[in-house]
């Protein structure tokens, strides 16, 4: 069984650029969720992605956006960067029969952006 | 949004001793799970338990749905065990896990 993994591990990026970050959900996962952590906190939801539609957004702005493929692996893009941005991204993949059942998260070792 | 406060904040113990962490949240939850983030930032699920109690080795959780609380036990400390714990939940109809601000756990050899 293959676990949740994430490209790249670290990134350097500078205000105002783009940057997309990809996760490969665990087999046989079918849901996606990215989450931002700054530093000294906990993860915060940025969305989920079920059926490749997007289920559920944290208070992030539409400068965040994302795509889950076929695979069920997924894509988080941020446009216009900002220092803020600079943060661990993670993304968690659960296995869910249906919107509103209750189910585990495992999540991947996450993205280092750096914004300067 | 459902409120969450972990307790205490750190905590420094020899190893070998025993430890109690608390999560406490403010609504029903169906969700509740217990990680350990390690140096690398990498969250290694422990628990999956919106309720009841289970034991993992030198590792066990309960959580107490109706009185909203949830206690991670960790016996016989060891030095990988230092790290951040965190618990994080969700209610009903929810979709995002909703992460605890964390306790810093340090084990001194």
């Amino acid at each position: 069984e293959t676990g949740v993994t994430q490209s790249p591990t670290h990134l350097i990026k500078t205000r105002g650029q783009q940057v997309t970050l990809r996760c490969s959900s665990q087999s046989g996962h079918n849901t996606v969720s990215w989450y931002q952590q700054a530093l000294g906190q906990g993860p915060q939801f940025i969305f989920q992605y079920y059926r490749e539609e997007e289920n559920g957004r944290g208070n992030f702005p539409p400068r965040f956006s994302g795509l889950q493929f076929p695979n069920y692996s997924s894509e988080l893009n941020v446009n216009a960067l900002e220092l803020d941005d600079s943060a661990l991204y993670l993304c968690a993949s659960s296995l869910v029969f249906g919107l509103g059942q209750t189910y585990e998260q495992y999540f991947g070792p996450g993205t280092r952006l750096t914004v300067t | 949004g459902i409120q969450v406060e972990q307790s205490p904040p750190d905590l420094i113990l020899q190893e070998g001793a025993n430890s109690t962490l608390r999560c406490n949240f403010s609504d029903s939850v169906n969700n509740l799970q217990w990680f350990h983030q390690n140096p690398w930032g990498q969250l290694i699920n422990l628990f999956y338990i919106p309720s009841g109690t289970k034991q993992n080795g030198r590792l066990s959780a309960t959580t107490v749905a109706t009185e909203r609380y949830s206690l991670l036990y960790i016996s016989s400390s060891q030095t990988t065990d230092s790290g951040v714990y965190f618990c994080a939940l969700a209610n009903f109809g929810n979709e995002k896990l909703t992460f605890g601000t964390g306790t810093r756990l340090t084990i001194i050899p």
